[in-house]
C-alpha cells in the first residue's frame, strides 16, 4: 500500500529556514516523480516543485531560488528545503506521487506558518 | 503569464448534471496539457478524480467524466449527489516539469 507521511512543519519567523520531509512506503521514491503542492489557508492548491526519477528538479516561480527539493533513496524520503521564508509561504504542504501526469497519491499535509 | 481559469462557484440540483471547466487566459487547453481533476473537502487532502483528460482514477464513480470542450478541459458530473459538494481543482502540465493548478471551483449541491 502506498503511504506518504509529511513532517517538519511548524512556526517559523520571516527569513528563516525549514526542511519538510515526506516519508514514503509501498514504493521507491527514486522510481517515480515526487512533488510538493501547497495550500494557503482558505486558498486553492498551488504546485511548488517536482523531482523526476532521473533526479532533475523543477520549481514554480514563487519558490524558485528559495526552495530545494531532494531525496534520500536510503531513507525513501523526499525533502523540501525552504529558505528565506515569507509570510506568503504560510500553507499546508502536501507531498504527492506523480503518475501519468497526475498527482496520484497524497500525504496528509504539514502546516508551515511564517510569522513573527 | 498564463493563468489557469476555473469557475469560482457552481451549483447543481441533486440528480442533475453540471460541467466544470478549466481554461487558459492565453491559448487553448488540449490533451497535450494532460488535464487532471481533483476533489477536496475541507480539512482533507485532495483526491484524484480524472487524469490525462478523461481517465478515471481507481474507485472514482462513473458519474464523473472528463473531456475537452471547445478550448477548455471539462469535468462533468452526471447525477450529482449530496456528497459531491466539494472544491474541485484542475491541473495542467504546462511544459517539462511544470504544473499549474486552476483556482478551484466550489460546487454546491442544493
Amino acid at each position: 500500500e502506498v503511504q506518504l507521511v509529511e513532517s517538519g512543519g511548524g512556526l517559523i519567523q520571516p527569513g528563516g529556514s525549514l526542511r519538510l520531509s515526506c516519508a514514503a512506503s509501498g514504493f521507491a521514491v527514486n522510481s517515480v516523480y515526487m512533488t510538493w503542492v501547497r495550500q494557503a489557508p482558505g486558498k486553492g492548491l498551488e504546485w511548488a516543485s517536482v523531482i523526476f526519477s532521473g533526479g532533475n528538479t523543477y520549481y514554480a516561480d514563487p519558490v524558485k531560488g528559495r526552495f530545494t527539493i531532494s531525496r534520500d533513496n536510503s531513507k525513501n524520503t523526499v525533502y523540501l528545503q525552504m529558505n528565506s521564508l515569507r509570510a506568503e509561504d504560510t500553507a499546508v504542504y502536501y507531498c504527492a506521487r506523480v503518475d501519468n501526469y497526475r498527482f496520484e497519491s497524497w500525504g496528509q499535509g504539514t502546516l508551515v506558518t511564517v510569522s513573527s | 503569464q498564463t493563468v489557469v481559469t476555473q469557475e469560482p462557484s457552481l451549483s447543481v440540483s441533486p440528480g442533475g448534471t453540471v460541467t466544470l471547466t478549466c481554461g487558459l487566459t492565453s491559448g487553448s487547453v488540449s490533451s497535450n496539457f494532460y488535464p487532471s481533476w481533483y476533489q477536496q473537502t475541507p480539512g482533507q487532502a485532495p483526491r484524484t478524480l480524472i487524469y490525462t483528460t478523461n481517465t478515471r482514477s481507481s474507485g472514482v464513480p462513473d458519474r464523473f467524466s472528463g473531456s475537452i470542450l471547445g478550448n477548455k478541459a471539462a469535468l462533468t458530473i452526471t447525477g450529482a449527489q449530496a456528497d459531491d459538494e466539494s472544491d474541485y481543482y484542475c491541473a495542467l502540465y504546462m511544459r517539462t516539469g511544470i504544473w499549474v493548478f486552476g483556482g478551484g471551483t466550489k460546487l454546491t449541491v442544493l
